[in-house]
């Protein structure tokens, strides 16, 4: 069973750093982009940004590009999204998803919230 | 960037009747790589139809997608009490693959 654990929900105060994770199992996890969306409170999905964890290729949209940084960890099957300062309007929900043209399977949801 | 846009916004609906959802692309879809998703409170999305017209794995044949280029039209016949959610189309045919902003159908 193909199955995206997120890690958990996180609170933090501007101008701090975030990594949130996203592990993959039940399929090969380098056979697959993973894809990140946000969902910004009571608003739509946004797409971030994917990668290809065999060999890290990254796209990114212009809305986010330079604003957070994907990667991915071939050996725990893992992929994050990073921020090195954050602020009130990165609140929002964030899901990863798995790639196969389409986003087929989806994380839970890694709630992160900003706030002084 | 394609931009789609969807309409109406906002969908009031009886269960039993029918919801015609649309998503028009600024420019036209490549391959018609639209799919689209189905969102409820407090859920991540669930993908419905890919390949505009194609149902995934589990989902009612009363959900039915149209379309090529730049109309596409996302059905649902005979409305069942757990179909009112928000319904978001995406394209993933050139990057970034962007959604639409969604359609909530709503009980009336």
């Amino acid at each position: 069973e193909v199955q995206l654990v997120q890690s958990g929900a996180e609170v933090k105060k501007p101008g701090e750093s975030l990594k949130i994770s996203c592990k993959g199992s039940g399929y090969s996890f380098t056979s697959y982009w993973i894809g990140w969306v946000r969902q910004m409170p009571g608003k739509g999905l946004e797409w971030m940004g994917i990668i290809y964890p065999s060999d890290s290729d990254t796209r990114y949209s212009p809305s986010f590009q330079g604003q957070v940084t994907i990667s991915a960890d071939k050996s725990t099957s893992t992929a994050y999204l990073h921020w090195s300062s954050l602020k009130a309007s990165d609140t929002a929900i964030y899901y990863c998803a798995r790639r196969g043209s389409y986003f087929g399977y989806w994380g839970q949801g890694t709630l992160v919230t900003v706030s002084s | 960037e394609i931009v789609l846009t969807q309409s109406p916004g906002t969908l009031s609906l009886s269960p039993g009747e029918r919801a015609t959802l649309s998503c028009r692309a600024s420019q036209s879809v490549t391959s018609s790589y639209l799919a689209w998703y189905q969102q409820k409170p407090g859920q991540a999305p669930r993908l419905l139809i890919y390949g505009a017209s194609s149902r995934a794995t589990g989902i009612p044949d009363r959900f039915s997608g149209s379309g090529s280029g730049t109309d596409f039209t996302l059905t649902i016949n005979r409305l069942e009490p757990e179909d009112f959610a928000v319904y978001y189309c995406q394209q993933y045919g050139s990057s970034p693959h962007d959604f639409g902003q969604g359609t909530r159908l709503e009980i009336k």
